[in-house]
């Protein structure tokens, strides 16, 4: 079964880091661009990171950036989205994204929460 | 960056009526364009691609229209199951893409 499972989210002050981790299973990894988007509670998606097949490449959107770090292992068939200077508004659930162009296959999300 | 739009922002609808949704970008994205449904406390997932292309195990009911600038999701007869949000994005800027803000569909 094709499959991605997230992990590492949780409660952290702001200021502070959690590293996200995304699973992969089912397919061949290294052969896709893979991303991490995000829902801020009940709110939209919001596209967050992205990495290229071989991790050559990597794009971030504005408010991310010089403060999240997107990487893979292909070796082990993961994805990991370090987070760092956390604010409030990195408050969401974060999904990675296996990018077939279109986003196929989404895990289900881990809940990062930043609050004093 | 091109930002995304979508009307109407929520519908209340029944069973078995036919929806459709639609979806402006600021500029031309070429059919580079997906949907996707999103149920609570779920993960979105993907219904079409480039515009109109039903993906994989996705019912027949759905469908996708479109070209430049607009684009429409219709429903043709909806289902219980089909009551959700609904998310276009444009992948015409990849990586960098964006999405809409979404259409709740409920139940009238």
């Amino acid at each position: 079964e094709v499959q991605l499972v997230e992990s590492g989210g949780g409660l952290v002050q702001p200021g502070g880091s959690l590293r996200l981790s995304c699973a992969a299973s089912g397919f061949t990894f290294s052969t896709y661009w893979m991303s991490w988007v995000r829902q801020a509670p009940e709110r939209g998606l919001e596209w967050v990171a992205s990495i290229k097949r071989d991790g050559s490449e990597k794009f971030y959107v504005d408010s991310v950036k010089g403060r999240f770090i997107i990487s893979r292992d292909n070796a082990r068939n993961s994805l990991y989205l370090q987070m760092n200077s956390l604010r409030a508004d990195d408050t969401a659930i974060y999904y990675c994204a296996r990018d077939r162009t279109a986003y196929d296959i989404w895990g289900q999300g881990t809940m990062v929460t930043v609050s004093s | 960056d091109i930002q995304m739009t979508q009307s109407p922002t929520s519908l209340s609808a029944s069973v078995g009526d036919r929806v459709t949704i639609t979806c402006r970008a600021s500029q031309g994205i070429s059919n580079s364009l997906a949907w996707f449904q999103q149920k609570p406390g779920k993960a979105p997932k993907l219904l079409l691609y480039t515009a109109s292309r039903l993906e994989s195990g996705v019912p027949s009911r759905f469908s996708g229209s479109g070209s430049g600038t607009d684009y429409s999701l219709t429903i043709s007869s909806l289902q219980p199951e089909d009551f959700a949000t609904y998310y276009c994005q444009q992948y015409y800027s990849a990586p960098r893409v964006t999405f809409g803000p979404g259409t709740k569909v409920d139940i009238k």
